[in-house]
């Protein structure tokens, strides 16, 4: 089956312990991202990814940093989160073509509260 | 930047009314696509509309793409309850899709 796989699906933190949530898809995606979903803002993006080793910033990366060391793992870290990271964050993945992403399929989504 | 702007932000309709929402891009898109939200889900694929002037059904929904391809309109006719949701539009970017604010339906039954 076709799915994004991220953890922990809740997390309540502490600000400034480091945390790591994980996104793993299994259709050979190219592109993967994260977004942030806060209440009357929608989806926006964090990091993205177009392949292994080829990441970039999203429109609100700030606070964030990823990898790509495969190609179908993109974990979201928070070095030393605060409260403003207080969200409800997908992971999703897709390919990309020349017309741009076709579908995206968005992970379970983890509620990370900062305390 | 380019923006993607969707109206309304929330709307609650009585079960069997109609329902629309309609997104609205700064710029020329390639093409367009939408997206259901469950509440506590995730979102979902719901549909891409490329042609301009594309009209395309899915059982009582459906997805219009404006002539000049900067706007996009989702109707549902009879809503259920089963249609409670936030719909997103999401616009091709430079390297990305830019996800529109989101629709919230609730259906009062």
């Amino acid at each position: 089956e076709a799915q994004v796989t991220q953890n922990p699906r809740y997390l309540i933190t502490v600000t400034g312990k480091k945390l790591t949530v994980t996104c793993s898809q299994n259709m050979n995606h190219e592109y993967m991202s994260w977004y942030r979903q806060d209440p009357g803002l929608g989806l926006r993006q964090i990091y993205y990814s177009m392949n292994v080793e080829v990441t970039d910033k999203g429109d609100v990366p700030e606070g964030y940093k990823v990898s790509r060391k495969e190609k179908r793992n993109f974990p979201l870290i928070l070095e030393s989160p605060s409260p403003n990271q207080t969200s409800l964050y997908f992971c999703a993945s897709s390919y990309y073509g020349v017309g741009g992403n076709t579908e995206a399929f968005f992970g379970q989504g983890t509620r990370l509260t900062v305390v | 930047g380019q923006q993607v702007m969707q109206i309304p932000q929330y709307q609650h309709v009585q079960e069997g009314e109609d329902f629309t929402t309609y997104c609205n891009s700064s710029t020329t898109l390639s093409n367009i696509q939408w997206y259901k939200q469950r509440p506590g889900g995730h979102p979902v694929f719901l549909i891409q509309l490329v042609k301009s002037g594309e009209v395309k059904k899915q059982k009582r929904l459906t997805f219009q793409f404006g002539e000049a391809k900067k706007n996009s309109s989702l109707h549902i006719t009879a809503t259920q309850t089963t249609d409670v949701g936030t719909y997103f539009c999401a616009g091709p970017g430079t390297y990305k899709y830019i996800f529109g604010t989101g629709t919230r339906l609730k259906v009062l039954a």
